[in-house]
């Protein structure tokens, strides 16, 4: 069950703005589109987007979610000491029927 | 508020078995697919185990099939995950998580060891 991709770490100043990527297939992101959460150190991970750009409410307008065929990204703009965390993408597999996870982005806020 | 609380965890030895409870609260239980990810010390998201809402339709990671089973009881707003034949490999912290990810569990810790 091969995973999403995603850099493993992207490094930005503050108050830039960063954008992550997430890569899949026509089956999975391609598909029913992408979740992306956010995990700080020692904390359960936390939802940010649902189906590509579906925002739980809550969630800071700072950040944005799209989709172009079968890559997902999320951007952050004017970006923060606490936006400093890793990044998952997450995706269903319709083919497979299996949930699929990226190997996380560790954003650093420099 | 929608509240997840995961737990069971522990210490287990290499063949062992254990089963980890998720009760939830907040939300129409029974309209969700819950569903089952670890987390290895350092490590990625992972995967487990997910079951539609009714819980007729379950699904597993190749690596825990045939040896985990998820279920649920919607009349006690409760999901399960049996764990056999454990292995060193899957020493993780397990999160019981809602359908598209809306909501978590904090975590509750599974460590197999001798």
């Amino acid at each position: 069950q091969a995973g999403l991709t995603q850099p493993p770490s992207v490094s930005k100043g503050l108050r830039q703005t960063a954008t992550l990527t997430c890569t899949g297939n026509s089956n999975n992101v391609g598909n029913e589109g992408a979740a992306w959460l956010q995990q700080h150190q020692g904390d359960p991970p936390k939802l940010l987007f649902y189906r590509d750009d579906n925002r739980p409410s809550g969630i800071s307008e700072r950040l944005s979610a799209s989709r172009s065929g079968n890559t997902a990204s999320l951007t952050i703009t004017g970006l923060q000491p606490e936006d400093e965390a890793d990044y998952y993408c997450s995706a269903w597999d319709s083919s497979l029927s299996v949930w699929v996870f990226g190997g996380g982005t560790k954003l650093t806020v420099l | 508020e929608v509240q997840l609380l995961d737990y069971g965890g522990g210490l287990v030895q290499p063949g062992g078995s254990l089963r980890l409870s998720c009760a939830a609260s907040g939300f129409p239980f029974s309209s969700y697919a819950m569903s089952w990810v670890r987390q290895a010390p350092g490590k990625g998201l992972e995967w487990v185990a997910s079951s539609s809402g009714s819980g007729d339709k379950r699904v597993y990671a190749d690596s825990v099939r045939g040896r985990f089973t998820i279920s649920r009881d919607n009349s006690k707003n409760m999901v399960y995950l049996q764990m056999n034949s454990l292995r060193a490999e899957d020493t993780a912290v397990y999160y019981c998580a809602q359908d598209w990810w809306l909501n978590w569990g904090q975590g509750t810790l599974v460590t197999v060891s001798s």
